[in-house]
């Protein structure tokens, strides 16, 4: 199985600032990779697919990268609604596999 | 719009088989375009994919899951369903079906997702 790692695993930051959550593959995973946001109660909300493909809807302040099999979620200016837990997954190969996920809260 | 809404029973006794649907609206699952999946999350914990599948039948499980797990299709009803054997503890967790498209496999609309708690 492909492994997912995230980090931090947490963080705490304001409105306004510029945060950047990273996810690592332990295996070359090409553009395999997509981003979701999870608030408490609710399901996953795809944000970004294909590693930098933003999901109809989604606000262009999030954006996404790759550097060899690291990836990185930017959120360029955060917003009081994107408190929640960020979670990446690779669709490369079965099992699909997702990062332990990411806590954004509020500083 | 296409919605996806899981339902089944919350409470399942420890070595039965748990069994959810998932009914689609708004959109047919008659496309050999997506695949029909589920995840689960465990309180507190992070996300698992179960298995996927499509209209034309092929399936994909998680290896993991891969003995006790079966899903199936109802094009006729427009519902998915997932039945889990022989169930413990390990698997009381919110379980959510999924819809992905067949080239990219990532997870773009979702249910609202059910607890399944397995006690006895």
């Amino acid at each position: 199985d492909i492994q997912m790692t995230q980090s931090p695993s947490s963080l705490s930051a304001s409105v306004g600032d510029r945060v950047t959550i990273t996810c690592r593959a332990s295996q070359s995973i090409t553009n395999s990779l997509s981003w979701y946001q999870q608030k408490p109660g609710k399901a996953p909300n795809l944000l970004i697919y294909a590693t930098s493909s933003l999901q109809g809807g989604v606000p262009s302040r999030f954006s996404g990268s790759r550097s060899g099999t690291d990836f990185t979620l930017t959120i360029s200016s955060l917003q009081p609604e994107d408190f929640a837990t960020y979670y990446c997954q690779q669709s490369y190969s079965i099992p699909f596999t997702f990062g332990p996920g990411t806590k954004v809260d509020i500083k | 719009q296409l919605q996806l809404q899981e339902s089944g029973p919350g409470l399942v006794k420890p070595s039965e088989t748990l069994s959810l649907t998932c009914t689609v609206s708004g959109g047919s699952i008659g496309s050999s375009y997506y695949y029909w999946g589920w995840i689960r999350q465990p309180p507190g914990k992070g996300l698992e994919w179960i298995g996927s599948m499509s209209y034309s039948g092929s399936t994909y499980y998680n290896p993991s899951l891969k003995s006790r797990v079966a899903i199936s299709l109802d094009a006729s009803k427009n519902q998915f369903s997932l039945k889990v054997r022989s169930v413990t503890a390990a698997d009381t967790a919110v379980y959510y079906c999924a819809r992905t498209s067949a080239d990219s496999y990532y997870f773009d609309y979702w249910g609202q997702g059910t607890l399944v708690t397995v006690s006895s």
